[in-house]
């Protein structure tokens, strides 16, 4: 099993809101990242919890916080994002090392208006 | 600096032939290298991977074959499928250095009936 899960699909929201994104896996992996991908690009680094600590921030702004309650959970909180944050995000995980096999989840397709 | 080339932003093949995928990379620490396909509004899938002590992986359709001393992989799918049209990264890391995993840019490759 290499599934990892992302809800919700799809998420529209105004600049003022708040919103979280959630992500889960129970493939025993002890490393979870958040990608941002805009269209035609490749994916970019966001953050990477390793043993459930975070320990990659790719400087990120603020409005966006990850959260990591347990090993097979990630949420990437929202709030009072810009339009041009409007992007696929995606999660992945993976066993240990950030340098192993990634396996993706499907993403959450965002839209700020 | 873009470490990992992937210099065909798109490639069109007949259903049944081969299609080669290219990819360079600059690191010479890289020492493991991976490809995901990736359909729009998905998240990218891991197709096959290849450590540096190799300079070929198979697995079914897909074959990577690695040139360390060009810097050089390239990813055959053959048959070509129409299930196979979707974008292909290619991505490298350092198994057991600090750094992440980085991406290339992507092909886009069309099959065509």
């Amino acid at each position: 099993d290499t599934e990892v899960t992302q809800t919700p699909k799809h998420l529209v929201m105004g600049m003022t809101n708040k919103k979280s994104l959630k992500c889960e896996q129970h493939m025993g992996h002890r490393a979870m990242y958040w990608y941002k991908q805009k269209a035609k690009k490749p994916p970019e680094l966001m953050f990477v919890y390793s043993y459930e600590k975070l320990s990659i921030n790719e400087s990120v702004p603020s409005r966006f916080s990850p959260e990591c309650p347990n090993s097979s959970l990630l949420n990437l909180h929202l709030h009072a994002l810009q339009p041009e944050d409007s992007a696929l995000y995606l999660c992945a995980s993976s066993q240990g090392g950030l340098q192993e096999t990634q396996y993706f989840g499907p993403g959450t397709r965002l839209l700020v208006l | 600096d873009q470490q990992v080339k992937q210099n065909s932003p798109s490639l069109s093949v007949q259903e049944g032939r081969i299609s080669i995928l290219n990819c360079d990379y600059t690191n010479s620490m890289f020492d493991y290298f991976l490809w995901y396909k990736k359909y729009p509004a998905e998240g990218p899938t891991f197709l096959i991977s290849i450590s540096s002590i190799k300079d070929k992986n198979e697995d079914g359709r897909f074959t990577v074959f690695l040139n360390k001393s060009a810097k050089h992989l390239s990813l055959h799918i053959v048959p070509s499928q129409p299930g196979d049209s979707a974008v292909y990264f290619c991505a490298a890391s350092a198994l057991g250095g600090d750094d992440k995993i980085i991406f290339g840019k992507g092909t886009r490759l069309h099959i065509l009936p």
